[in-house]
């Protein structure tokens, strides 16, 4: 158990609607990074926050959006969801970003 | 950017010894990690190698060469339990140092 933990944990949706992703950070940590990850395959850099700003962004459209609120915890926006976007999402925290990162469980969506 | 090559699946019997290797290309590097992850499970940190040589921890061992950037996970004494994904990944030069993983070696242990 990481002290890491994501809600839901699976969802369906369909293609064009709108999700968001939650998930409480361990304590302590003040860093929160998301991760795409397709069906076998590593996960994906989506973007970190840091002290309620995003200080880092992979290469993913601006559909996807975030926010950390002053706890900690996070949420993960998709907007206008396409087929494609079906995986599982990770939210990871750690202290300072640099550090080992503790993952949750993750929510796995699918988008019909 | 930054790319990692590893095995796509790996397979050896309880008791064994299991070397994964990890090779990388990155623009700029602050370290080779690993992490487990087993089905429908969170990734877990393993290990991490900042420098080159050999990091040991219990049955875990890994090692890292930055100037052949490759990196190997040893795992010993194999038990079922190990069997998982395992993944390498680097850490970027960004402002968030994000970890760039990747795309895993699924090992099965044998009894």
């Amino acid at each position: 158990e990481t002290g890491v933990t994501q809600s839901p944990t699976h969802l369906i949706k369909t293609r064009g609607q709108q999700v968001t992703l939650r998930c409480s950070s361990q304590s302590g940590h003040n860093t929160v990074s998301w991760y795409q990850q397709a069906l076998g395959q590593g996960p994906q850099f989506i973007f970190q926050y840091y002290r309620e700003e995003e200080n880092g962004r992979g290469n993913f459209p601006p559909r996807f959006s975030g926010l950390q609120f002053p706890n900690y915890s996070s949420e993960l926006n998709v907007n206008a969801l396409e087929l494609d976007d079906s995986a599982l999402y990770l939210c990871a925290s750690s202290f300072g970003g640099a550090g080992e990162l503790f993952f949750g469980e993750g929510s796995r969506l699918t988008v019909l | 950017g930054q790319s990692l090559e590893q095995p796509s699946e790996v397979t050896a019997v309880e008791g064994a010894i299991v070397q994964i290797n990890c090779t990388y290309q990155t623009s700029g590097f602050y370290g080779l990690s690993w992490y487990q992850q087993h089905d429908g499970g969170a990734p877990t940190f393993l290990s991490y190698n900042g420098l080159d040589g050999l990091e040991e921890t219990g049955r875990f061992s890994s090692f890292l060469s930055r100037s052949d950037s490759y990196g190997y996970l040893l795992l010993q004494e194999l038990q079922m339990k190990d069997s998982a994904s395992y993944f390498c990944a680097v850490r970027s030069t960004g402002s968030a140092r994000q970890l760039t993983f990747g795309s895993g070696t699924q090992l099965t242990v044998l009894p």
